[in-house]
């Protein structure tokens, strides 16, 4: 079954303390890219990644960290977690565009 | 001005009904576009993506307006399992895309 996961799923943690959430496709996609949703802004693009040791910024990376050693793997990395990075995350994959979406990690940093 | 502008709704319609969403977008270079439907607290799912000359995919059809700068989502026959928010999300290219707020449909019976 083709999908897209994330883990974890939920996550409270405080402030400063590092923390990663995995993403893992089995569909063999070149592309892959982690979004941020809040209420009212909707989706925003943190990082994505064209292929294996290629990344880009996306609309609002600051504060977060991506690597992309394996295609298959896309973990988003928060070095010094603070509370304005609570938020719903996904991960997404596609052949060039976000196709598969993850179910999601809801992040609370106290 | 939003890269991408969607009226939030919610859209509430009777099932059977045709309902139709814009989505304004402020970069005239804009070359990927797509609507996704997201129900609540899931996934955001890849519904069409929307071509020059427009497309249809069942009772949904896409369509693009270039010289004005919206594209369109119209959803025939309205379906109570049709409720959900649909995101409008536009790029200058596949990779970097900039998804709309999302217009929240609610069909009734």
């Amino acid at each position: 079954e083709a999908q897209v996961t994330q883990n974890p799923r939920y996550l409270i943690t405080v402030t400063g303390k590092k923390l990663t959430v995995t993403c893992s496709q089995n569909m063999n996609h070149e592309y892959m890219s982690w979004y941020r949703q809040d209420p009212g802004l909707g989706l925003r693009q943190i990082y994505y990644s064209m292929n294996v040791e290629v990344t880009d910024k996306g609309d609002v990376p600051e504060g977060y960290k991506v690597s992309r050693k394996e295609k298959r793997n896309f973990p988003l990395i928060l070095e010094s977690p603070s509370p304005n990075q609570t938020s719903l995350y996904f991960c997404a994959s596609g052949g060039n565009q976000p196709q598969h979406f993850g179910d999601g990690t809801r992040l609370s940093i106290l | 001005r939003k890269e991408v502008e969607q009226d939030p709704g919610p859209f509430n319609v009777p099932e059977g009904a045709t309902v139709a969403f814009n989505c304004t977008y402020s970069n005239s270079a804009s070359q990927s576009f797509f609507w996704y439907r997201q129900d609540c607290r899931k996934e955001p799912k890849l519904l069409m993506s929307v071509y020059s000359s427009g497309n249809e995919d069942g009772r949904f059809t896409a369509q693009l307006n270039r010289a004005s700068q919206y594209i369109s989502l119209l959803i025939r026959d309205s379906k109570l399992s049709d409720s959900a928010t649909y995101l409008c999300v536009v790029g200058p290219g596949y990779q970097k895309v900039t998804f709309g707020i999302g217009t929240k449909l609610q069909v009734i019976p």
